[in-house]
């Protein structure tokens, strides 16, 4: 489909694994973000990529996670040493720019469901 | 510290009637507003937006009120219908026109159920 696409759609691991998570995004879109979702919550940010590049990665939690989106299209969540308060959904999201500006509107794929046990 | 609250966990109206889903928030640098709707193990979709220049904005069946002096907006939804059943969530930006990136602070989200 067009939209943005994330995959696995539910991830169970046991606490200490490791997790990756993956993001295609809308073609053409140049932006893209990651966010988390906890129970009861709205989303929360986390990162941040223009093109290759983390331009904002202030919303990771900890050194456990990082993302990587090393030709400015596909991206990696990965978390390490995972832990019971990583459950969550995992919310992949894309945008727009139109003549160097942001458009305001973000395209969220379905999200990824981490549970850890 | 909750920037963005929605003070009402849900919300339950009548089909045909008016749905009004508020939202405060308290950082003043936000300049631009959006609703999103999420339906369950779907990802949230955007509804509709408002920059902080303007304190209306309409479409179709939804406006959106923005009152800067009280840090408050509100969705309204006229008339309600079954299928606008779903998560709001309200998200706030510092968008300066464009320059800025899309990073959003979200509300906890309001449950709309609407009854035929």
């Amino acid at each position: 489909g067009a939209g943005v696409s994330q995959t696995p759609s539910n991830k169970v691991t046991e606490k200490g694994k490791y997790v990756e998570l993956r993001c295609d995004p809308i073609s053409g879109h140049t932006a893209l973000y990651w966010y988390r979702q906890s129970l009861g919550q709205g989303p929360e940010f986390l990162i941040y990529f223009q093109g290759t590049g983390a331009a904002d990665d202030s919303g990771l939690p900890n050194d456990r996670f990082f993302a990587v989106r090393p030709e400015g299209s596909v991206s990696t969540l990965k978390i390490q040493r995972t832990e019971r308060g990583d459950s969550a959904v995992y919310l992949c999201a894309s945008s727009l720019m139109v003549a160097g500006l942001h458009t305001g509107e973000l395209f969220f794929g379905e999200g990824s469901r981490l549970t850890v046990l | 510290d909750q920037q963005v609250k929605q003070n009402s966990p849900s919300l339950s109206v009548q089909e045909g009637r008016i749905s009004i889903l508020n939202c405060d928030y308290t950082n003043s640098m936000f300049d631009y507003f959006l609703w999103y709707k999420k339906y369950p193990a779907e990802g949230p979709t955007f509804l509709i937006s408002i920059s902080s220049i303007k304190d209306k904005n309409e479409d179709g069946r939804f406006t959106v009120f923005l009152n800067k002096s009280a840090k408050h907006l509100s969705l309204h939804i006229v008339p309600s219908q079954p299928g606008d059943s779903a998560v709001y969530f309200c998200a706030a930006s510092n968008f300066a026109g464009g320059t800025s990136y899309g990073k959003l602070t979200f509300g906890q989200g309001t449950i709309l159920t609407v009854h035929p």
